[in-house]
């Protein structure tokens, strides 16, 4: 069963405004983490950012913030004052500690074409 | 500085031959995984292992063996056995579960297997 799914194969944003990503989660288990990388065409997978599933505060980190709504299942990456550098494919991903295993899983990405 | 090494970058063989992928971290990680990526689909769970001479199967394990006889390596053996092996590898590593759960996964820059 799908855990992860992201609905935006592609997004476009003007340089220096702000754009949502989506993410949506499956699990039954009431401790998770949700994480968002980021990974240009070199390749690489770069984490950005986390949440617990516990955590009462959306997290941020610099120009990130994940929009966390825990009864929706949703945890959205916000980017704000968008750069040229952003362009990239951009992972959901949730850590699952519910079954015997310490397993991560992802999603499909969302490429983000920042446009100057 | 503490990382991941994934070598070689680029790998080329021919069909029917089996073909070694390395993956050494210095992290002092237990866990350690293995990612196929190909375009559109993700990132896929092939292996992972949380102790020393341990290792579960994932998502897309058919094909593959791995081994873990050191905590800093889990190579991955690409066997003939796999029908469609050229795509984008990646290895990653983590903290265990317990300890913390915010504890992301750390990647290595891959290794991009061709097959033909």
């Amino acid at each position: 069963a799908q855990k992860i799914t992201q609905t935006q194969p592609g997004m476009f944003v003007q340089e220096k405004e702000a754009v949502t990503l989506d993410c949506t989660y499956d699990t039954s288990d009431p401790s998770y983490g949700l994480f968002w990388y980021k990974q240009p065409s070199s390749g690489e997978m770069i984490f950005l950012i986390y949440q617990g599933s516990y955590d009462q505060q959306n997290a941020t980190e610099g120009r990130y913030s994940l929009n966390f709504q825990k009864a929706r299942k949703s945890a959205n990456l916000v980017i704000s004052a968008s750069q040229l550098g952003d362009s990239a494919m951009y992972f959901c991903a949730m850590r699952d500690t519910s079954n015997t295993g310490n397993q991560f899983y992802f999603g499909t990405g969302t490429s983000l074409t920042v446009i100057p | 500085d503490g990382g991941i090494t994934q070598s070689p970058k680029y790998l080329f063989r021919k069909e029917g031959q089996n073909v070694t992928l390395s993956c050494e971290q210095n992290l002092n990680h237990d866990a350690m995984y293995w990612y196929r990526q190909d375009p559109g689909q993700g990132l896929r769970l092939i292996y992972y292992s949380q102790i020393v001479n341990d290792f579960q199967k994932g998502d897309i394990a058919e094909g593959y063996s791995v081994s873990r006889e050191k905590k800093e390596s889990f190579p991955l053996t690409v066997t003939s056995a796999q029908k469609n092996p050229t795509a984008f590898y990646l290895c990653a590593s983590s903290m265990h579960r317990a300890n913390p759960d915010n504890s992301p996964l750390h990647f290595g820059n891959g290794t991009r297997l061709t097959v033909t």
